[in-house]
């Protein structure tokens, strides 16, 4: 199993501003992914982090918006740019592990953002 | 696409009684299904999985079936306690090279009184 941590845990940040959100695997993985979690709503994939080459993104989120880096394989950052209330979520770093038995998905605690 | 379909909440029950969290799912190919379950406060934590077709997936007293022809995986526990209350996330992802992405259904909010 992957144990990920998340900085910060918890933010409020003012309207304009930028936050960079740093997530630390304690393996070496290939993928690592970004989801956000709005307000009493489910999870929606942001982007997708491999090392060494650019985030790809999902439909309705793009580079500009959603920096993402990819230093190694147990790093990664994404920065929330000109934040206004609408980003108000939280975001999580997730990996996947392949087992024999098949993939499964592990997730950081997750970076609580409000936005004023 | 992929998509995942989950009863509506909120759920209200009673300790010791019966729960069932219905899940539906569409794929285009031959998913991993998940249940997923976020405490308040806290972050999202693997409940159970199944990776084919009639696996049972149990944790905790929870159990889920993996139906391929009825393309479903509902969420059942026999009798519930107080500590059950949180919200449920039923999922899926591709066992492929994007196994990584899950998609996730809406969440059900449970809580369970004394």
């Amino acid at each position: 199993s992957a144990v990920i941590s998340q900085k910060p845990s918890r933010d409020i940040c003012q309207r304009g501003t930028s936050l960079t959100i740093q997530c630390q695997v304690d393996s070496q993985v290939t993928m690592m992914f970004w989801y956000r979690q709005q307000p009493g709503q489910s999870l929606t994939l942001i982007a997708t982090a491999n090392q060494g080459s650019e985030a790809t993104y999902e439909s309705g989120f793009v580079i500009d918006k959603f920096p993402i880096s990819r230093p190694n394989l147990t790093f990664s950052t994404l920065t929330v740019s000109n934040m206004s209330p609408e980003d108000s979520s939280i975001y999580l770093c997730s990996v996947e592990d392949r087992q024999l038995a098949g993939v499964e998905q592990f997730f950081g605690p997750g970076t609580r953002l409000t936005v004023l | 696409g992929n998509s995942v379909t989950q009863m509506e909440g909120p759920v209200t029950l009673s300790e010791e009684a019966f729960l069932t969290i219905n899940c539906t799912y569409t794929a285009t190919g031959y998913p991993s299904l998940f249940w997923y379950v976020q405490y308040p406060g806290e972050g999202l934590q693997l409940l159970l999985k199944a990776t084919k077709a009639d696996d049972k997936g149990s944790n905790k007293g929870f159990e889920a079936t993996y139906r391929k022809e009825t393309t479903s995986f509902h969420l059942e526990k026999g009798s519930v306690q107080v500590s059950d209350s949180a919200v449920y996330f039923c999922a899926l992802s591709d066992q492929g090279t994007n196994a990584g992405k899950s998609t996730f259904g809406d969440g059900t909010t449970l809580t369970v009184k004394p």
